[in-house]
């Protein structure tokens, strides 16, 4: 079991270029996350996936896109990088939301030049 | 709406000595609380939750919080702390309704010295 996997593990890209950040599950699990981590800040959800074929926007949506694209797997897009995007990037899941315990991927690390 | 307050955002503290990391909360339903660790360039994983029942609630690595309703906190302690309990400690509270809104603290760094 890989649980949650997140790739790549570190990027560096020139503002204005775009990048997706990619993220599986082997959980089954319906829900699924997308954290963005900045020192002192803690976690803010970037988007989430209730379930599959539903999007919403969490607390720190500009700037990203997301596709859930089946169950397994959910993406998250910068169209056009901004130094202000540089942070480190955590993708979770949960078998729902409310309750349960939300399972993260190792991260990716991203800086924006 | 839900909100977490982690009043400490660094705990320097000697091994074997106990240490106390605290959490406030607010919010206009009934919650879940939840404590997660952050290990060095890792993500975060589960400490324990508290979902109803006993107040105390113990979890993994000889980590225990209590759910003080009143006073709104979910503070976690541990009697006695390891080097390897150097780490990042992440309060978070869920709604029981509604939107089922999940929220994070800010982090506290806990720094085990020798």
């Amino acid at each position: 079991n890989a649980g949650v996997t997140q790739t790549p593990k570190f990027q560096v890209l020139k503002t204005g270029q775009s990048m997706t950040l990619q993220c599986a599950q082997d959980m089954n699990h319906n829900s699924m996350y997308w954290y963005r981590q900045d020192p002192g800040m803690g976690l803010r959800l970037i988007y989430y996936s209730a379930s599959e074929g539903t999007t919403d926007k969490g607390e720190v949506p500009n700037g990203y896109n997301v596709s859930r694209l089946n169950k397994r797997e959910f993406s998250l897009r910068l169209e056009s990088a901004a130094p202000s995007q540089t942070s480190v990037y955590f993708c979770a899941s949960s078998e729902l939301r409310g309750k349960e315990t939300q399972y993260f991927g190792p991260g990716t690390r991203l800086l924006v030049l | 709406a839900q909100s977490v307050t982690q009043l400490d955002s660094q705990v320097p503290v000697f091994e074997e000595a106990p240490v106390e990391l605290r959490c406030n909360y607010s919010s206009s339903v009934s919650v879940y609380l939840f404590w997660y660790v952050q290990y060095p360039n890792q993500g975060l994983q589960l400490l324990l939750k508290y979902l109803s029942g006993s107040t105390l609630v113990k979890g993994i690595n000889g980590f225990e919080a209590e759910f003080n309703k009143s006073q709104t906190s979910f503070h976690l302690r541990k009697p006695s702390v390891h080097i390897s309990d150097t780490a990042e400690y992440f309060c978070a509270v869920s709604g029981r309704s509604g939107t089922y809104k999940y929220i994070f603290g800010t982090g506290t760094r806990l720094k085990v010295l020798a």
